[in-house]
């Protein structure tokens, strides 16, 4: 049971160029997130999803696009990077609506240059 | 955003002592969790809270919620230094979803 994985773990990347961040949980859970974390800031919510098919913004979706065409599968992706979007993303899943917590991914820390 | 905070943002104990740090949020919840992180990794689920409980013990952490003063405290009983990590509280702002918003953390280091 692999949990949330998350590839790549590390990546620099361009200003400009685009790359797709992976996440994958083999639990079944039908809530998956993805979240930055910046030094001093905490962890701000990107994107999420209620199930397969189902997107919604969070508090900081702009520059990230996001899909959800299976329940296993939430990838994210930057269209055209940015300095600002230097950060650790983490993905995380969930079971149940708020009745349980996440399972968080151990992170992509994306630099871009 | 309805962003948890907590306080202090760092806390430096001897081992054996107690650990307290404390949350705020803005508006109403159905429930309120606390997560771990260490240094460079994800975060570790570590005991949810309910809006109609006011206390929740999970082994050497005690949590306790006040909704009337929108505030959490969780309490790590006889620290180790293995203890030391980052502390988050999350809130999913009364919304029933799991659209967690997660406060800004407090740094624990527990020396030996």
């Amino acid at each position: 049971n692999a949990g949330v994985t998350q590839t790549p773990k590390f990546q620099v990347l361009k200003t400009g160029q685009s790359m797709t961040l992976q996440c994958a949980q083999d639990m079944n859970h039908e809530y998956m997130s993805w979240y930055r974390q910046d030094p001093g800031m905490g962890l701000r919510l990107i994107h999420y999803s209620v199930g397969a098919g189902i997107t919604d913004q969070g508090e900081v979706p702009n520059g990230y696009n996001v899909s959800r065409s299976t329940t296993e599968d939430f990838p994210l992706r930057l269209l055209s990077a940015a300095p600002s979007q230097t950060s650790v993303y983490f993905c995380a899943s969930s079971y149940g609506q708020g009745a349980v917590g996440y399972t968080f991914g151990s992170g992509t820390r994306l630099t871009v240059v | 955003s309805q962003q948890g905070e907590e306080d202090p943002q760092a806390l430096s104990i001897q081992e054996g002592e107690n650990a307290t740090m404390n949350c705020s949020y803005k508006t109403s919840i159905n429930n309120l969790q606390w997560y771990r992180q260490n240094s460079g990794r994800g975060l570790v689920h570590l005991i949810l809270i309910r809006s109609n409980e006011r206390e929740k013990h999970s082994g050497r952490l005690r949590v306790t919620l006040d909704t009337s003063k929108k505030s959490s405290s969780l309490l790590i009983t006889a620290s180790r230094a293995a203890d030391t990590a980052s502390y988050f509280c999350a809130t999913d702002g009364g919304s029933g979803t799991y659209k967690y918003i997660f406060g800004t953390g407090t740094r624990l280091k527990v020396l030996a």
